[in-house]
């Protein structure tokens, strides 16, 4: 099992460009989240989704677009980003939301310059 | 929604002490309470978790108490290593569909 991956590792991007950072689990997990990492901050819930065609918003959903055609696949897309967005972002998922541990993925560091 | 505090933000001890952080949170309905620790540069990794109907658990030298009454819970460290020496957040979720919400953190620092 590979478990929780996400790509790309870093992301550098403009104001206003948009863009999807990819996360894939092979553990046949049904929830799935989004967290975003600021510095000092604990995680932050940006979407999740607790199956396949079902997403939610989190805390801090403001720019944010996600889907979930697949229970492998959760994909977040920034619309038109923002300085206030970079961030360290990481994907998450358990076999189910509560309680039950929860897998993370290594992360992206994105900068939005 | 849920509300998790975390104190101390920063917390040193000398090698061979305990360390202690602790969590309170203002949702009665939260029933799930796990700690992560975050090692620099790298992903949370869950170390203890532990469930409304418990008041106690121990892994080895980690141990997590839960209040519900006071809707408080800590993390017990004893024995402390450099290895432990990472930042260390503390969680509460309210069930199936909710999600979790994150202490903002405790950076432990063990000294040799």
């Amino acid at each position: 099992n590979a478990g929780v991956t996400q790509t790309p590792k870093f992301q550098v991007l403009k104001t206003g460009q948009s863009m999807t950072l990819q996360c894939a689990q092979d553990m046949n997990h049904e929830y799935m989240s989004w967290y975003r990492q600021d510095p000092g901050m604990g995680l932050r819930l940006i979407h999740y989704s607790v199956g396949a065609g079902i997403t939610d918003q989190g805390e801090v959903p403001n720019g944010y677009n996600v889907s979930r055609s697949t229970t492998e696949d959760f994909p977040l897309r920034l619309l038109s980003a923002a300085p206030s967005q970079t961030s360290v972002y990481f994907c998450a998922s358990s076999y189910q939301p509560s309680p039950d541990t929860q897998y993370f993925g290594p992360g992206t560091r994105l900068t939005v310059l | 929604g849920e509300n998790v505090e975390q104190h101390p933000s920063t917390l040193s001890v000398q090698e061979g002490d305990s360390a202690v952080i602790k969590c309170t949170y203002s949702d009665s309905a939260s029933n799930y309470f796990p700690w992560y620790k975050q090692e620099l540069g790298k992903r949370p990794q869950l170390i203890i978790d532990i469930r409304s109907n418990v008041g106690e658990k121990k892994d080895q030298r980690i141990a997590v108490t839960l209040n519900k009454t006071a809707k408080h819970f800590s993390l017990h460290i004893t024995e402390t290593q450099p290895e432990d020496s990472a930042v260390y957040f503390c969680a509460a979720s309210r069930g199936y569909g909710q999600n979790f919400v994150f202490g903002p953190g405790t950076r432990l620092s063990v000294l040799p």
